[in-house]
């Protein structure tokens, strides 16, 4: 029973900008949503996270839909550094749990 | 400011052996995660500590796998006896407070590759 899905690769030219999307259908209202990248043989990074207003940070900005069943990630201009597993994590505030989703292989052509 | 430190970086042993892995996290961090990152999969969280209590260890392999944190500060996570399937990259990671909390940030450690034979 996956709390979060999102697509397994996505591809992005240099400059462009990206649109990660994920969902999570079984969000309640006290649930944050976290994204986390994560660089060849790295350990994840944090990107951003937010509840239910769009957030922005100089990474990325996290836009959340108005039923809060999905979310989308974006990068403004992607540079090659970008390139990672993009993670979307739903932290259950009232099962006291947080599940990493399988993530985005997201790749940037130059 | 000092990241997450891990240790050993890569450990190579037979199946039956055992292993165990080092973490120090971020000074002043009061919770501790371990991961376990199988190839192509994302990080599944074994263990949680909050300070040297356990918060939630539902999904460690308790007859082969073990952790403690000292002190509430480093920790360690054993395997005894390694099994080929435990093959897989041993992440650490810490926060303030606790993700479970809603806003915290988690700081993860590089990881131990630990490769059964």
């Amino acid at each position: 029973d996956a709390k979060t899905t999102q697509p397994n690769s996505m591809e992005s030219n240099e400059e462009e900008p990206v649109h990660l999307p994920c969902n999570h259908s079984t969000i309640s209202g006290t649930d944050y949503i976290h994204w986390y990248r994560q660089l060849p043989s790295q350990g994840p990074e944090y990107v951003i996270h937010g509840l239910t207003s769009n957030v922005n940070n100089r990474m990325a900005s996290l836009a959340i839909a108005e039923d809060r069943k999905s979310s989308t990630l974006i990068l403004h201009r992607a540079t090659l550094r970008d390139a990672a597993v993009y993670y979307c994590i739903l932290v259950l505030y009232n099962f006291n749990k947080f599940y990493f989703g399988s993530g985005t292989k997201l790749n940037v052509k130059p | 400011e000092a990241g997450v430190a891990q240790s050993p970086r890569y450990k190579i042993i037979e199946k039956r052996q055992s292993v165990a892995f080092w973490c120090n996290p971020i000074s002043g961090h009061a919770t501790l995660y371990w991961y376990q990152q199988i190839l192509g999969q994302g990080p599944k969280l074994l263990i949680q500590f909050q300070n040297n209590g356990v918060v939630d260890d539902s999904q460690l392999p308790k007859d082969r796998f073990s952790a403690e944190r000292l002190k509430g500060v480093d920790s360690t996570l054993k395997i005894q006896p390694a099994k080929l399937e435990d093959s897989a990259v041993y992440l650490c990671a810490s926060s303030l407070g606790s993700i479970l909390a809603g806003g915290e940030t988690q700081y993860f450690g590089p990881g131990t590759r630990l490769l059964v034979l």
